[in-house]
């Protein structure tokens, strides 16, 4: 049972446009969601988080938006640089809990 | 300091051998994770620990599966009698406190089991 999906598993666009990736999640216990990314042959690194209490939450060229009653969460890159060429991986947790759920990856690739 | 890191990063093994994967987390962790990444798959939690409170071994798909942590250091996580479908990433990350979200990880251990 996959709690939280990432339907696309290819994401291409050019060089300084906006990147979307999309994520959509099954537990309503689910209350904070965190964005990493991961470049090959290494680990997942921490790039944005937002509380479920919130809507928006932007960091630079980065910002998540999360529509609680959809169970949806989206993450924006603006502008898109050939560095963000990476597998994006969404994730979730419920409570105070550190359990984190991962969706199955959306692989990025901005081209110039 | 250091990141995370792991060892081996890549280990073949042979169906029905013994595996033991070794973790060094961020120095004043007190939090550790285990995951795995199957081919085609997200990040699969198998194992936490916090400090000295007892281990959530809730995600270990089976009794082949251990982990140990000595205090606020290194893990290993072994696999007995590997499976063919025990062959993924197994990723190590570390936190600063059980409550805090931001995982850091390593670069994980490839294993493929023949």
């Amino acid at each position: 049972d996959q709690q939280v999906k990432q339907n696309s598993p290819s994401l291409s666009v050019q060089e300084g446009r906006i990147s979307i990736l999309n994520c959509d999640y099954t537990n309503s216990m689910f209350d904070y969601f965190l964005w990493y990314k991961k470049y090959p042959a290494e680990g997942p690194t921490f790039l944005i988080s937002i509380s479920s209490i919130k809507d928006k939450n932007e960091d630079g060229r980065f910002t998540v938006f999360l529509n609680k009653s959809a169970k949806h969460l989206s993450l924006h890159i603006v502008p898109s640089q050939p560095g963000d060429s990476a597998v994006y991986f969404c994730a979730a947790k419920a409570g105070g809990g550190n359990k984190l759920t991962f969706g199955t990856g959306t692989q990025l690739k901005v081209e110039l | 300091g250091a990141g995370v890191s792991q060892s081996p990063s890549n280990k073949v093994t042979e169906k029905g051998k013994d595996v033991e994967l070794r973790c060094d987390p961020i120095s004043g962790h007190t939090a550790l994770y285990w995951y795995r990444q199957r081919l085609g798959q997200g990040l699969e939690f198998l194992i936490y620990f916090q400090g000295n409170s007892a281990p959530d071994k809730s995600g270990l798909p089976s009794d082949r599966f251990s982990a140990e942590r000595t205090g606020e250091s290194v893990s290993t996580l072994t696999i007995q009698r590997t499976q063919q479908e025990d062959s993924a990433v197994y990723l190590c990350a570390s936190s600063l406190a059980g409550w805090t979200e931001t995982q850091y990880f390593g670069p994980g251990t490839r294993l493929l089991v023949l």
